[in-house]
């Protein structure tokens, strides 16, 4: 059975306090890694696809990197606009979502 | 910009009623989805459609039904509704033909459903 396992559940930083969040999966015939971000109350929007181990993709602050078994977001240099749960999915015929990260940048 | 509208955005339904959602999709995709959302569980796939009147069960089909009779519209059926589908339901439709899961999926904004 396919998994995607986010780590962590929650996470609290400065505004300006770099990091990375973590996203591991199990998917057989993985044919795309995808991250979503979802704001309360809305739905998830799309913000990156990787394809291949060492794949790399950037869009503003957010860097989504893949290897063999996981995949991280690393968010350079927050903003408190920035705040939101960040959700990453993979799949074959079917995609799985994991549970996802809920950041909060702190001005 | 691709654009996903789902009728309501809150609901009250009570017990035992049929509840429809609709869901209509702007950008000619060939597959959409619904999807519910509960705290603790992320989102499961109820069914898909990958062309029209085509559809697939997902994870969680018991309790719903689809219909999709034209490419743009996709409808979740809430056969007798019931407390626990209480939930955030959530369209979907994707870029690409077939089966295979290596295009990105764009979300309606959701529908809170409540059942009382």
């Amino acid at each position: 059975e396919d998994q995607v396992t986010q780590s962590p559940e929650a996470l609290r930083l400065q505004e300006g306090e770099s990091s990375s969040l973590n996203c591991s999966y199990t998917v057989s015939g993985l044919r795309g890694l995808f991250w979503y971000r979802q704001d309360p109350g809305k739905g998830p929007e799309f913000l990156f696809t990787l394809y291949s181990a060492g794949e790399e993709k950037e869009k503003e602050r957010l860097k989504a990197t893949l290897t063999k078994k996981e995949s991280f977001l690393h968010i350079t240099a927050p903003k408190p606009e920035d705040s939101a749960t960040y959700l990453c999915a993979g799949g074959y015929q079917k995609v799985t979502f994991g549970i996802g990260t809920k950041l909060q940048v702190i001005p | 910009d691709v654009k996903v509208t789902q009728s309501s955005r809150y609901l009250v339904k009570r017990t035992g009623e049929k509840v429809f959602l609709e869901c209509v999709q702007d950008m000619d995709h060939e597959n959409m989805f619904w999807y519910r959302q509960d705290p603790g569980l992320g989102l499961r796939l109820i069914y898909f459609s990958y062309d029209v009147k085509m559809k697939e069960k997902g994870d969680i089909p018991e309790g719903y039904s689809v219909s999709r009779e034209k490419k743009e519209r996709f409808s979740l059926i809430l056969e007798s509704a019931s407390t626990n589908q209480t939930s955030m339901y959530l369209c979907a439709s994707r870029v690409g033909a077939g089966k295979l899961m290596n295009t990105e999926a764009f979300f309606g904004q959701g529908t809170r459903l409540t059942v009382v």
